[in-house]
């Protein structure tokens, strides 16, 4: 079983503020790291694919990196909205592209 | 709807009894996962299938868990003689084999073993 970590666990922040989450994961056999939402009962939706080292993908005021080589990507959260509080998953792929590992989460609640 | 769809939603039993949770997949879709998620710990991996072959079962899971996807439509997975630690969420996703490989999720169905 591989390990992909997640911190922090838990994140309360004020509605405008940034944030930032980070998923880390084996360095090697890397095929691809998903980032997923999970709103409260509601099923996970992704966020973003990524797949080559260096990727940096946006979508509105979300975005993420990627470092293949080191291991580990980030989760970047601009001018946070309640709307925005969700469980953030990560999903690491390896090579063989046959199952994907999961990190515990991190919870965001945004404050109005 | 033409999303991934799970039933039962919830489910509550009694120890020992048999549960089954049965998944639809988005139709085109090839591949088919179940995980279990648990408070506080992400979804953990417990089966796969790529059209109708199960290609890959988690060590983690006993001889109690069955799963099928006949015809490579709908999957099932059963749990025989349940426990109260099988009291999770069981989630479904769906998937292409090629190119991102993006899974969609249905929105699980939660067991409750009394």
């Amino acid at each position: 079983i591989l390990n992909v970590e997640q911190s922090p666990q838990s994140l309360h922040v004020q509605e405008g503020d940034s944030t930032n989450f980070t998923c880390s994961f084996p360095s090697s056999n890397f095929y691809a790291l998903h980032w997923y939402r999970w709103e409260t009962a509601k099923s996970p939706e992704a966020l973003f694919v990524m797949t080559l080292n260096g990727d940096e993908k946006k979508k509105g005021r979300i975005s993420a990196t990627l470092n293949t080589k080191e291991g580990y990507s980030y989760l970047y959260i601009k001018g946070s909205q309640p709307e925005d509080s969700a469980t953030y998953l990560c999903a690491f792929c390896e090579y063989n592209f046959n199952k994907f590992y999961f990190g515990s989460g991190t919870k965001l609640n945004v404050k109005p | 709807d033409t999303g991934v769809s799970q039933d039962p939603r919830h489910k509550i039993t009694k120890r020992g009894q048999n549960v089954t949770f049965r998944c639809d997949p988005i139709s085109e879709h090839n591949r088919l996962y179940w995980y279990r998620q648990t408070l506080g710990q992400g979804p953990e991996f417990l089966t796969y299938f790529q059209n109708e072959a199960q290609l890959e079962k988690s060590r983690l899971l006993s001889d109690r868990f069955s799963a099928e996807r006949p015809k490579g439509s709908f999957s099932t997975l059963e749990i025989q003689r349940t426990e109260q630690g099988d009291s999770a969420m069981y989630l479904c996703a769906s998937s292409l084999d090629t190119g991102s490989g993006e899974l969609f999720f249905g929105e699980g169905s939660r067991l409750t073993v009394l």
